[in-house]
This record gives structure tokens, sequence and C-alpha cells, in this order.
């Protein structure tokens, strides 16, 4: 069974760190692009950050551009966001995601998510 | 960037009716959009792809159409469990973006 297990919320000061991971299980992960996208409490969709199979490339949002890096490790079947910088804003459930099979850009697995909580 | 509008914001229908929903794109994005369900507390899913690709156990009531900067998700005929909020999603060259979503309700 596919899984994504995604770790690392909490509550976290504005301009501090965080560092979330994501475990993933029953798929060649180093064969497949992952990204990260984010909700907002009550609120819409939205896109942070992707990687493709072999790391060598990254993509951001302009909302997280120079504050998040997105990394990953297959050797250990593992994702990771790090967070710096956070402000307010950025308080949303965090999913880590992998693409549909043999796409790049559409999202086809997704965990149940971490809560991040950016407050003073 | 590409800003996708879906409307309407909310739809009010019955079991049994038929659903339309709208998506569009400020600039051509060809036959680049997802379709996504989202229900309370969960995860969303992706159902369309390549604007009428049915994902891996999505049911034929889900239908995808459109291209350029208009697209529709249609559900033939409203089960209960379809009762939940969708969104449409685009990229372009690694730009990707989310419309903010229509809410289907019960009415």
């Amino acid at each position: 069974e596919v899984q994504l297990v995604e770790s690392g919320g909490g509550l976290v000061q504005p301009g501090g760190s965080l560092r979330l991971s994501c475990s993933a299980s029953g798929f060649a992960f180093s064969s497949y692009a992952m990204h990260w996208v984010r909700q907002a409490p009550g609120k819409g969709l939205e896109y942070v950050s992707g990687i493709v199979s072999y790391g060598g490339s990254t993509f951001y949002a302009d909302s997280v551009e120079g504050r998040f890096t997105i990394s990953r490790d297959n050797s250990l079947n593992n994702l990771f966001l790090q967070m710096s910088s956070l402000r307010a804003e950025d308080t949303a459930v965090y999913y880590c995601v992998r693409v549909l099979t043999g796409y790049y850009y559409y999202m086809g697995v997704w965990g149940k998510g971490t809560t991040v909580t950016v407050s003073s | 960037e590409i800003v996708l509008t879906q409307s309407p914001a909310t739809l009010s229908l019955s079991p049994g009716e038929r659903a339309t929903l709208s998506c569009r794109a400020s600039l051509s994005v060809s036959r680049s959009l997802a379709w996504y369900q989202q229900k309370p507390g969960q995860a969303p899913r992706l159902l369309i792809y390549d604007a009428s690709n049915r994902a891996t156990g999505i049911p034929a009531r889900f239908s995808g159409s459109g291209s350029g900067t208009d697209f529709t998700l249609t559900i033939s005929s409203l089960e209960p469990e379809d009762f939940a909020v969708y969104y449409c999603q685009q990229h372009n060259n690694w730009q990707i973006t989310f419309g903010q979503g229509t809410r289907l309700e019960i009415k």
C-alpha cells in the first residue's frame, strides 16, 4: 500500500524554524517527483514546493522562495521541508504529495498532513 | 502566475441532480488541468487529470472537459458522498496553482 506519513509540525514563534519530514512507503520513492502543498485553516489549497525524483531540481511558490528548502533522501525514502523565517501566514496543514505515475505535476497520492502553527 | 477562478463558490443541489463546476484560467494552460475532491478532515483526492482523464478508481459519473482557459467538471448524478469541496489545479513549467474551490452542498 502506498503511504505518506508527515511529521515535524508544531507550534513555533514568528521568525523561527521548523523541519517537516515525510516518510514514504509502498512504492519506488526514488522514481517519483514529490511536492508539498499546504492549507491554511478554513482556506483552500496552496502549492508550496516540489522536487524532481533525483533531487537535482527544486521549485518554490513565490510566497516561500528564499525561506523554505525542499530536499529528499532517496536511500531512506524521506522528503523534507526546512522552513525558516516563519510568519503567521505560514500557519497551515502541510501535505506531502507524490505525483501521479508518469507525471511531474499532478498530485496523485496525499499524506494526511502535519499542522504548523506560527504564533507568539 | 496563472490564476484559476472557480465558479460558483457554492453550489446547492440534491442527490440525483447533475452538477457542473467551472474553472477558468487567466492564461491558456492547454489541457494541463486537474480536479480534486476534498471532504472535511481529509486530504484531497485526485479525480481528473489532463482535463478529461479519470484517475484510478474514480466513478464514471465524474467527467472533465475543456482546454485553453475554460474547464468543466461534471458529476452526472450526485451521490450523497459527492458533497465536498472541489479544486482545480494547473501546471505551467513547474508553476503550479490551485483554484479557490467550489463547495458542493446538499440542498
